[in-house]
């Protein structure tokens, strides 16, 4: 079964920080680019950050540039976002998602809560 | 990075058909796609390509692209249909998604 399983989130204070991880199964890991996307309590979706199969390609959100860092490990066929300065905003469920090319993100985790309050 | 705009909501009869527009200076240079999520559930993909369908979605639901607007249009609304849908486009170094429109079946 193809799946992604986030974990990872929970309770931070303003300025703290967060890694959060995802676990792929049930297909190639390494042959898909790879997205965090976000969504804050009762607001819509907010892509956060993409990262190429290879890791060649990484791009982020002008909201995230510069404190997040997304990563992935294809070995472990796991993906990774490093979430520093985190900031009262940034409270949200992160979902992990799997891309190809013109494909669309067409797996989903089940999210990650992250909640950041002091 | 760009915009794509949505209606918030849209409301049908269950047997209507619902047409929710999604509108961005890009999308006649870039695809589109459509996702469904109900409550306290992960986002689905339902059209990708501006009107490919993934296996395992029903045929009721259909894409289209006209100029700068791309539209999700489902057939025959079923109960079970009523669920938030977001549109999405991307170019080379970022990806965009629409506010999200909430479809209620009367």
């Amino acid at each position: 079964e193809v799946q992604l399983v986030e974990s990872g989130g929970g309770l931070v204070k303003p300025g703290g920080s967060l890694r959060l991880s995802c676990a792929a199964s049930g297909f190639t890991f390494s042959s898909y680019s790879m997205n965090w996307v976000r969504q804050a309590p009762g607001k819509g979706l907010e892509w956060v950050s993409s990262i190429s199969s290879s890791s060649s390609y990484i791009y982020y959100a002008d909201s995230v540039k510069g404190r997040f860092t997304i990563s992935r490990d294809n070995a472990k066929n796991s993906l990774y976002l490093q979430m520093n300065s985190l900031r009262a905003e940034d409270t949200a469920v992160y979902y992990c998602a799997r891309a190809a090319d013109h494909s669309g993100m067409d797996v989903w985790g089940q999210g990650t809560t992250v909640t950041v309050s002091s | 990075s760009y915009e794509l705009t949505q209606p918030p909501s849209v409301s049908v009869s269950p047997g209507q058909t619902a047409r929710i527009t999604c509108s961005g200076d890009a999308l006649p240079k870039q695809y589109a796609y459509w996702y469904q999520q109900k409550p306290g559930q992960a986002p689905v993909l339902v059209i990708y390509k501006d009107s490919e369908r993934p296996s395992g979605i029903p045929e009721r639901f259909s894409g289209s692209s006209s100029g700068t607007t791309v539209t999700l249009t489902i057939s025959g609304v079923q109960a079970e249909d009523e669920a938030d849908y977001y549109c999405q486009s991307a170019d080379s170094s970022f990806v965009v998604f629409g506010g999200g429109t909430k479809l209620t079946v009367l």
